[in-house]
């Protein structure tokens, strides 16, 4: 069935580090890949998504890479900052396709320390 | 606010009872989710709305579980003779028509406790 696996589950790092959270999806229909930050009772709120017809996207201190072959896509931010910390979730969709749904992963909660 | 709203933020209830969440999209958005999440783990896809027709729901959705958005615009999730396993947040998300599952805005979501 569909399945976004998500790795790590948690992430520490010092302020200034880099952070990588690395994705796996099974559907090979997916081709729109949104990453979601969550902070501690709050909503999930869009921060960076890729469509299958790109390989990288960046924006700022945040980029996601895509490897369509392998199925595998991954969240960098660089800099990192205290407010960077939270709950990023991955997810994968059909952009365009007969279904609308997002798959999650399971979740990252990523510390940075000052 | 612009921003998608859910009602109740908080519900606790008896085991058995019935519960119904309300949620309002952002006006312009013609699809509207409903999502679920337990603590730690990522929303699980329960159902999707494209204007008043329920175009797809998912296997989590039992007979227990029904949801509704009569006029196109807010719906509303019911949950009758809720279980302990059904205690989760409950979000909502809406997006406009013609992006698929691009553009997600979600709401804060429901916190459903059942005792």
């Amino acid at each position: 069935g569909e399945n976004v696996e998500q790795h790590p589950s948690t992430l520490s790092v010092q302020e200034g580090d880099s952070a990588v959270i690395k994705c796996t999806y099974s559907d090979s229909a997916s081709n729109y890949f949104p990453w979601y930050k969550q902070e501690l009772g709050k909503r999930p709120q869009l921060i960076i998504d890729i469509r299958s017809n790109v390989g990288e996207k960046k924006d700022q201190r945040i980029a996601v890479t895509l490897n369509k072959t392998a199925k595998h896509f991954s969240l960098h931010i660089t800099e990192t900052q205290p407010e960077d910390s939270a709950v990023y979730f991955c997810a994968a969709g059909d952009y365009g396709g007969a279904t609308n749904k997002l798959i999650f992963g399971t979740g990252t909660l990523l510390a940075v320390q000052p | 606010d612009t921003g998608v709203s859910q009602d109740p933020r908080h519900k606790i209830t008896k085991r058995g009872q019935n519960v119904t969440f309300r949620c309002d999209p952002i006006s312009e958005h013609n699809r509207l989710y409903w999502y679920r999440q337990t603590l730690g783990q990522g929303p699980e896809f329960l159902t999707y709305f494209q204007n008043e027709a329920q175009l797809e729901k998912s296997r989590l959705l039992s007979d227990r579980f029904s949801a509704e958005r009569p006029k196109g615009s807010f719906s509303t999730l019911e949950i009758q003779r809720t279980e302990q396993g059904d205690s989760a947040m409950y979000l909502c998300a809406s997006s406009p028509l013609g992006r698929g599952p691009y553009g997600y805005t979600f709401g804060s979501g429901t916190r459903l406790t059942v005792v």
